[in-house]
């Protein structure tokens, strides 16, 4: 079981990006994912679920109408899209497998990616 | 900053028992589960303990969670170099619609 990210990089304020976290060794189309992001020096803010069905769910605030948060079963993949990127989203980014098949938010984290870093800098 | 509060380090020598604690309140700890993980530098977190005192196969059990009120604890017995690690405690917490809380993270140092 295994989750392995990409995207992720370096861009300015106001840019996007995608980040991506493709799922093997499990059924993916059964489980909700987490993502989870980790600012230098700080510690980790959870920022997103979505259920098996792609139902989302978005924290805190600050990251509503910015971040979207999709998935394709089809491709065992999870998806983070984010918007309109601010200096204080400079995080490494986590996508995490929830526990247990048709997993809601308050399920834990199983199984972690090992992170990109989004950098965003003028 | 962190919601649940954890000893910034650890420490101990080989074989003996260390413990770190987490503490939180009535929304996260007091009423929901625990989770811990640990996390080499530049690697991915891995479960250790869930639901406050079960271990994943394959986790030592030398690794044991705990929980009592709005604190829970990870105790690590016969220390080795290897578990030289960040620990970092997480739970639901019931507040603000839902959401989820972690410790800081305790770096741990094996003498």
């Amino acid at each position: 079981v295994q989750v392995v990210q990409s995207g992720g990089g370096v861009v300015q304020p106001g840019e996007s990006l995608r980040l991506s976290c493709v799922a093997s060794g499990f059924s993916f189309s059964d489980y909700g994912m987490h993502w989870v992001r980790q600012a230098p020096g700080k510690g980790l803010e959870w920022v997103s679920f979505i259920r098996f069905d792609g139902t989302p769910k978005y924290f805190p605030n600050s990251v509503k109408g910015r971040f979207t948060v999709s998935r394709d079963n089809s491709k065992n993949t999870l998806f983070l899209q984010i918007d309109s990127l601010r200096p204080e989203d400079t995080a490494l980014y986590y996508c995490a497998k929830a526990f247990g098949g048709n997993s809601e938010a308050y399920d834990a984290f199983e199984v972690w990616g090992q992170g990109t870093m989004v950098t965003v800098s003028s | 900053q962190s919601v649940l509060s954890q000893p910034p380090s650890a420490s101990g020598t080989p074989g003996q028992t260390v413990t770190i604690s987490c503490s939180g309140n009535s929304s996260n700890i007091g009423s929901n589960f625990v989770y811990w993980y640990q996390q080499f530098p530049g690697k991915a977190p891995k479960l250790l303990i869930y639901r406050n005192d079960r271990r994943p196969s394959g986790v030592p059990d030398r690794f044991s969670g705990s929980k009592s009120g709005t604190s829970a604890s990870l105790a690590i017995s016969g220390l080795r170099s290897d578990d030289e690690a960040d620990y970092f405690c997480a739970a639901w917490d019931d507040s603000l619609s839902g959401r989820w809380v972690f410790g800081g993270g305790a770096k741990l140092t094996v003498l």
